[in-house]
């Protein structure tokens, strides 16, 4: 069945590239997002990728997918501590999305 | 991107009654979807909605629950007689092309609390 899986949780220091990591089951899935939640607040999309692609890099975020080990991965530059907050990959399925558990990422200063 | 707004954004409720959590306004977008989120678990695909009826809904979306447009922009979801278990994070999504490649927009939730 359809399923996504992450790491719950990333340290790093402020400065520091975090790089979250997701793997999925469906190959069908036509595209893949990261979405952030920040504590109390929705589900903001941050970027996504199609799958055809292998990069895309907006700003300080890139992500990088691997079809054929259906890897996906969300790497962000400089980390700063507003970007501590749980950030969600998930993957297009028929019109709804299948999320993972989440990887809550921690910025030290 | 226009905002997804969601009202209330804490509902408290007895086990039992009826609760309606509304996704409002929502304009220029044709699909539309629920998912909840368990506190500690993974947000969760509900239903999606297009054109005034149902495109497709999980086994979670039984017949305690209900979706629709009453007015043209509102979009509400409703849970006729609630249980424990379904106290949960509501988020309303709004989408243009309900395929796969639809980009969801969210909005900020509704935390559902039942006693």
């Amino acid at each position: 069945g359809e399923d996504v899986e992450q790491s719950l949780f990333l340290s790093v220091r402020e400065g520091d590239s975090s790089v979250i990591n997701c793997t999925y089951t469906d190959s069908s899935s036509t595209y893949l997002y990261w979405y952030k939640q920040e504590p109390g607040a929705g589900l903001q999309l941050l970027t996504y990728i199609f799958s055809n692609m292998d990069m895309k890099q907006d700003q300080r975020l890139t992500v990088l997918l691997n079809k054929k080990d259906k890897h996906l991965s969300l790497r962000i530059a400089d980390t700063q501590t507003g970007d501590s907050a749980i950030y969600f990959c998930a993957e297009g399925q028929g019109g709804k999305l299948i999320f993972g558990q989440g990887t809550e990422l921690s910025v030290k200063p | 991107e226009p905002e997804v707004t969601q009202t209330p954004s804490h509902q408290v409720t007895q086990m039992g009654q009826e609760v309606i959590l509304r996704c409002v306004p929502i304009s220029n977008h044709l699909y539309f979807y629920w998912y909840r989120q368990i506190l500690g678990q993974k947000v969760e695909f509900l239903v999606s909605f297009y054109n005034n009826e149902i495109s497709e809904k999980s086994e979670i979306f039984d017949d305690q629950f209900s979706v629709e447009r009453p007015d043209g922009s509102n979009f509400t979801l409703k849970i006729r007689s609630t249980k424990l278990e379904d106290s949960a994070m509501y988020f309303c999504a709004k989408g243009t092309s309900g395929t796969g490649a639809d980009t969801q927009y969210f909005g900020p939730g509704t935390r559902l609390t039942v006693l």
